[in-house]
């Protein structure tokens, strides 16, 4: 079984709609990260979290500990949006997701 | 800043052949990290480092030699390449848990 478990894989959706990226864990955490992989491959750190939630811009991520869940979610959509999106959650070494591969239309 | 920093971001071996990825850093960040990427798959650590002069194995260190002389620097050594190790290589450094990612090298073995 995967210790990180992201849905939906891929996504597909409208300029302007709200994203939501799901991420669940089995294992014990002390933090956890989101990243974003642009189209060209790099890899750009956007949250770290360890509770509650942050906001930066149109991106907000939760992280609910005791259910070992995280969200990212995205408001305003936008085709420079469309990047693969991924989860890692931390303790005393970092797992990374599969990633979510995020597709926005003009 | 130039951030982290990979060379080469292409490479092509032969079954065999030795090379060295190269990976600096000028944040002064004393966690640096390689990790490879393959299709399907998320990103797996290879080795890492929490200062100049330690250094530890990740989940996938078989093939692989890093070494950590100096703060700013981290290579990867591949000894004898195999077609297995055809992948995109992500070197990282960290400070206080964010991590900052190279732009990656795309290497072949053929």
């Amino acid at each position: 079984k995967n210790e990180v478990e992201q849905s939906p894989q891929n996504l597909t959706a409208q300029e302007g709609e709200f994203i939501t990226i799901n991420c669940s864990y089995s294992v014990g955490i002390s933090a956890l990260h989101w990243l974003q992989q642009h189209p060209g491959g790099g890899i750009v750190s956007l949250f770290m979290l360890s509770s509650g939630k942050k906001k930066h811009g149109r991106l907000i991520a939760t992280i609910n500990i005791q259910e070992k869940h995280s969200s990212l979610h995205i408001t305003a959509s936008h085709p420079r949006d469309s990047a693969v999106y991924i989860c890692a959650p931390r303790d005393d070494k970092i797992i990374f997701g599969k990633g979510t591969r995020l597709h926005i239309l003009p | 800043n130039a951030g982290v920093t990979q060379t080469p971001k292409f490479q092509v071996l032969k079954t065999g052949q030795s090379m060295t990825l190269q990976c600096a850093q000028d944040m002064n960040h004393e966690y640096m990290s390689w990790y490879r990427q393959d299709p399907g798959m998320g990103l797996r650590l290879i080795h890492y480092s929490v200062g100049a002069g330690i250094t530890d194995q990740g989940e996938v260190p078989n093939g692989y030699n890093v070494s950590r002389s100096t703060t700013e620097d981290f290579p990867l050594r591949l000894l004898s390449a195999a077609p297995s190790q055809t992948s995109v290589y992500f070197c990282a450094s960290s400070y206080t848990g964010t991590q900052y990612f190279g732009p990656g090298t795309r290497l072949t073995v053929l």
